[in-house]
C-alpha cells in the first residue's frame, strides 16, 4: 500500500518570494504522482502530475514539480508567489496497476503575505 | 461541459439521524469516489464507484455506504450520525479506472453533526 507524506502543515511566504511545499511517498510498486490545490470553499483541482517520461512536469500557472525516484519525493516549487495563490495543496500517489485509487497526503496550506 | 455536482451543500443533522448526499458527475464518466475531508486527518477514501458497482472501499464503519446508478450519478448514506461524522464530503468522477486518470472534484457537502 502506498502512503503521502506532505511535510509542512503550513508555509507562510511573502509576495513574489520563492516557495517550495515537499511531499515524499513511500510505495513498493511503480507510482503516478500528482498535485491538486483547493481554494476555500471550494472542490479539489488538478495542478499537475507525472505518470512517466520528463521528471519534471509544470502547470499553466508557473508551478512545477520534480519526480525524484532515488528519493521518492514530488516537491511542488512556484519561483515567485501571488496573493492567488494562496490555498490548500495537496499531493497524492496512486499506483499503477494497483488498486488506482490515490492517496492523499495531509494537505499544505500555503498562506501568501502581501 | 458542467463539472461534478454535490447537493446539498451544507447539512445540519442531529446525532443518530441519517442523511443522504449526491453527486452528479461529469457526463460521460463513469468512476465515482467519495472522499472524507477533515482538518485533523486530511482526505480519507471511502469508496469508489464504476458501472454501478462498488470496485473499491476505504476503512470505515459499515454506517458509510453508497451506491450508484445507471445514469452514474451517486449517493453516500451516513446512518445513526456521530459528532465525528462532521466533516466536507467530496465527490470525485473520474472518466476511466486506471491510476493515471485525473479526477474532477465537486465542492463539496459540508455536514455538521450536532
Amino acid at each position: 500500500a502506498q502512503s503521502v507524506t506532505q511535510l509542512d502543515s503550513q508555509v507562510p511566504v511573502f509576495e513574489e518570494a520563492p516557495v517550495e511545499l515537499r511531499c515524499n511517498y513511500s510505495s513498493s510498486v511503480s507510482v503516478y504522482l500528482f498535485w491538486y490545490v483547493q481554494y476555500p470553499n471550494q472542490g479539489l483541482q488538478l495542478l499537475l502530475k507525472y505518470l512517466s517520461g520528463s521528471t519534471l512536469v509544470k502547470s499553466i500557472n508557473g508551478f512545477e514539480a520534480e519526480f525524484n525516484k532515488s528519493q521518492t519525493s514530488f516537491h511542488l516549487r512556484k519561483p515567485s508567489v501571488h496573493i492567488s495563490d494562496t490555498a490548500e495543496y495537496f499531493c497524492a500517489v496512486s499506483e499503477t496497476g494497483g488498486s488506482y485509487i490515490p492517496t492523499f497526503g495531509r494537505g499544505t496550506s500555503l498562506i501568501v503575505h502581501p | 461541459k458542467a463539472g461534478v455536482t454535490q447537493t446539498p451543500r451544507y447539512l445540519i443533522k442531529t446525532r443518530g439521524q441519517q442523511v443522504t448526499l449526491s453527486c452528479s458527475p461529469i457526463s460521460g464518466h463513469r468512476s465515482v469516489s467519495w472522499y472524507q475531508q477533515t482538518p485533523g486527518q486530511g482526505l480519507q477514501f471511502l469508496f469508489e464507484y464504476f458501472s454501478e458497482t462498488q470496485r473499491n472501499k476505504g476503512n470505515f464503519p459499515g454506517r458509510f455506504s453508497g451506491r450508484q446508478f445507471s445514469n452514474s450519478r451517486s449517493e453516500m448514506n451516513v446512518s445513526t450520525l456521530e459528532l465525528g461524522d462532521s466533516a466536507l464530503y467530496l465527490c470525485a468522477s473520474s472518466i476511466g479506472q486506471g491510476g493515471y486518470t485525473e479526477a474532477f472534484f465537486g465542492q463539496g457537502t459540508r455536514l455538521t453533526v450536532v
